[in-house]
């Protein structure tokens, strides 16, 4: 089945590490998305990309590193920079930029 | 920048009422966009809007892009226990590309 695939679903971060959250889609989407989403607040964009080899920044971007590599793949790297990185982190991703976004199920990540 | 107001931010009510919620900008849109997000998952798209006045609905659900496009409402008829769950406006456009979010809505239905 087509899809979006993030791994892994729970995640633990010791102080001072960075950890990597992986994000997996066959849908050939071309953009794909990362948000952060906090208890009762809506989903806030921490970076995005549009094709291969280029991605942007969004509105929480610091602390936050991505690459992307190939099409299907956009891992998301929280590094020691980020302070406050406990929360349900959240990929997408839509066949353009501007279409409707499809999500993931997600992978809640939480301090040691 | 852009921000969405979402009401009401929870809701109770018994298995077999309607629904109702609506998002409000500051700014216009070209695109709204609604989600159903359940616990420990990803949001799930449930309708896309892309004009003005545009009604569209899947199911029980309806949802409407207002005449102003600062706004848009999503109705759920005949609710069932399953309907539970936060959801979510979004919208694009206003000279950017981005989703805006709405911080949701959060539904109980009592049986």
């Amino acid at each position: 089945d087509g899809g979006i695939t993030q791994s892994p679903k729970y995640l633990f971060r010791k102080e001072g590490q960075n950890v990597t959250l992986s994000c997996e889609q066959n849908l050939n989407h071309d953009a794909m998305y990362w948000y952060r989403q906090d208890p009762g607040q809506g989903l806030r964009l921490i970076y995005y990309s549009q094709i291969v080899n280029d991605f942007q920044k969004g509105d929480i971007a610091e602390g936050y590193s991505v690459s992307r590599e190939k099409k299907e793949s956009f891992p998301l790297t929280v590094t020691s920079a980020q302070k406050n990185p406990t929360a349900f982190y959240l990929c997408a991703s839509s066949i353009l930029r501007g279409q409707p976004q499809h999500f993931g199920d997600g992978t809640r990540l939480s301090i040691l | 920048g852009q921000q969405l107001n979402q009401s009401p931010q929870s809701m109770f009510i018994q298995e077999g009422e309607d629904v109702s919620m609506n998002c409000t900008s500051s700014s216009i849109f070209n695109t709204w966009l609604w989600y159903k997000q359940d616990p420990g998952e990803g949001p799930v798209l449930l309708i896309a809007l892309y004009k003005a006045g545009e009604l569209t609905s899947n199911g029980r659900l309806t949802a409407q892009f207002g005449i102003t496009r600062k706004d848009s409402f999503l109705n759920i008829s005949a609710s069932i226990p399953s309907d539970v769950g936060i959801y979510f406006c979004a919208g694009q456009g206003g000279g950017s590309e981005k989703l805006v979010f709405g911080k949701g809505t959060k539904l109980t239905v009592n049986p």
